[in-house]
């Protein structure tokens, strides 16, 4: 099986730009998570969309949005970027069959957006 | 709240030494406990997890963990470290509903020859 891709790998966008990025879960999978990446703050939960729906939430502000479409791949969308907003953003997709908690999650390599 | 804690920031082995990665949780009820490791510019790897059962869990590339609910830890070890094992590792805990995790800081390791 091919794993997770994600596309583009790396974007330069300025400041006030907004930014869409995509995600293709391993097939078969219906849970997709997204989560930030920086020097400072870690590794941070943005959203999990499982079944077209978002399940959860992590503390990110409005700014931050996702999707899932039918075929669950997903995107995100970033509007009005704030350097800050510069990190690695990995998505992970999880079987989850029967929807319950803690299944494996496989991480895709990441977009690198940088914001100027 | 779900939290983590990877004390050590960075870390510096022999090749062929043993290595033991820290890791301390905060967590409610019983925990799904997770390791991954970042190699430069990639994504993150499953190198093992904790669901349930034996405390003493099996991983790829050689790594184990033990789960010590006395002590909230589930410390990584290997016992001969190899130049490849340079990377970054990260330990997370899992939640009760969905697939969010928490992650630690990370541990930088760093493999002298």
């Amino acid at each position: 099986k091919a794993g997770v891709t994600q596309t583009p790998r790396y974007l330069i966008k300025t400041r006030g730009q907004q930014v869409t990025l995509s995600c293709s879960p391993i097939s078969g999978h219906r849970s997709v998570s997204w989560y930030q990446q920086t020097p400072g703050q870690g590794l941070q939960f943005l959203f999990e969309y499982f079944s077209e729906t978002q399940r959860n939430k992590g503390n990110f502000p409005g700014r931050f949005s996702g999707r899932q479409f039918s075929n669950s791949r997903s995107e995100m969308n970033v509007s009005t970027l704030e350097l800050g907003d510069s990190a690695l953003y990995l998505c992970a997709s999880s079987p989850d069959p029967s929807g319950q908690a803690g299944n494996e999650q496989f991480f895709g390599p990441g977009t690198r957006l940088t914001v100027l | 709240a779900q939290s983590v804690t990877q004390p050590d920031i960075h870390i510096t082995v022999s090749e062929g030494a043993s290595l033991e990665l820290r890791c301390n949780y905060s967590y409610g009820a019983t925990p799904y406990l997770f390791w991954y490791v970042q190699s430069p510019g990639q994504g993150l790897q499953l190198l093992l997890k904790y669901f349930s059962g034996d405390t003493l869990v099996q991983g790829i590339k050689g790594f184990e963990a033990e789960f010590k609910r006395s002590q909230s830890s589930f410390n990584l070890r290997k016992p001969s470290v190899h130049w490849s094992d340079a990377a970054e590792y990260f330990c997370a805990v899992g939640p009760e509903y969905g697939n969010k995790l928490v992650f630690g800081a990370g541990t930088i390791l760093r493999v002298k020859s």
